[in-house]
């Protein structure tokens, strides 16, 4: 059980770049979500997923696309990076939504040149 | 918008003591799930405490313990005998229908 993997651990992009950001979890969870982290801010949502087939935006959307083609898999995409965009971006999984205690991929340090 | 408001960026604790840290949030919602998370220097987000805000009861995991006062908006994390290891960033979150804010965080020093 390897709870909430994320890959790859750290990137630099140039501006202009699209990627990938990779986020897996193996505990059936029907609830991922992706939060950058920025010094000085906490985490903030970006996109959210309550199953496959289904996304939504959260308090941070615009320049990343989500999808959820499985349960197990909810990839983060940079279109265009932009400098704005360097932080560390953090994949979690709830079995569901509410009170259920969240688990935190390590996270992936992302900078753009 | 929801808002969340950690006004210590900054705590520091002798080894043994007792702290709180504190949080306060901003909602029209009825219905909604308060956190506290650690985040120590491996960047690792770690669970702390959670409570539910239709339950009056503070939440308490062993030397943690939370008061929560629902009308004034406020959801504070009291630690106990600290350790060493209880040092790192403290973050303070809501969850509600369609939405999870994070505080800006405090960071906890422990003396030993």
């Amino acid at each position: 059980n390897a709870g909430v993997t994320q890959t790859p651990k750290f990137q630099v992009l140039k501006t202009g770049q699209s990627m990938t950001l990779q986020c897996a979890q193996d505990m059936n969870h029907e609830y991922m979500s992706w939060y950058r982290q920025d010094p000085g801010m906490g985490l903030r949502l970006i996109h959210y997923s309550v199953g496959a087939g289904i996304t939504d935006q959260g308090e941070v959307p615009n320049g990343y696309n989500v999808s959820r083609s499985t349960t197990e898999d909810f990839p983060l995409r940079l279109l265009s990076a932009a400098p704005s965009q360097t932080s560390v971006y953090f994949c979690a999984s709830s079995y569901k939504w509410g009170v259920e205690t969240q688990y935190f991929g390590p996270g992936t340090r992302l900078l753009v040149l | 918008a929801q808002t969340v408001t950690q006004s210590q960026p900054e705590m520091s604790v002798q080894e043994a003591e007792t702290v709180t840290l504190s949080c306060t949030y901003d909602t029209s919602e009825s219905d909604y799930y308060l956190f506290w998370y650690k985040q120590p220097p491996s960047r690792q987000m770690i669970l702390v405490i959670r409570q539910e805000a239709y339950k009056q009861q503070n939440a308490t995991e062993n030397r943690f313990s939370v008061n929560f006062q629902k009308a004034a908006k406020s959801f504070s994390l009291k630690i106990s005998d600290s350790q060493l290891g209880d040092a790192a960033m403290y973050f303070c979150a809501y969850r509600g229908i369609n939405d999870m804010r994070f505080g800006a965080g405090t960071r906890l020093t422990v003396k030993p």
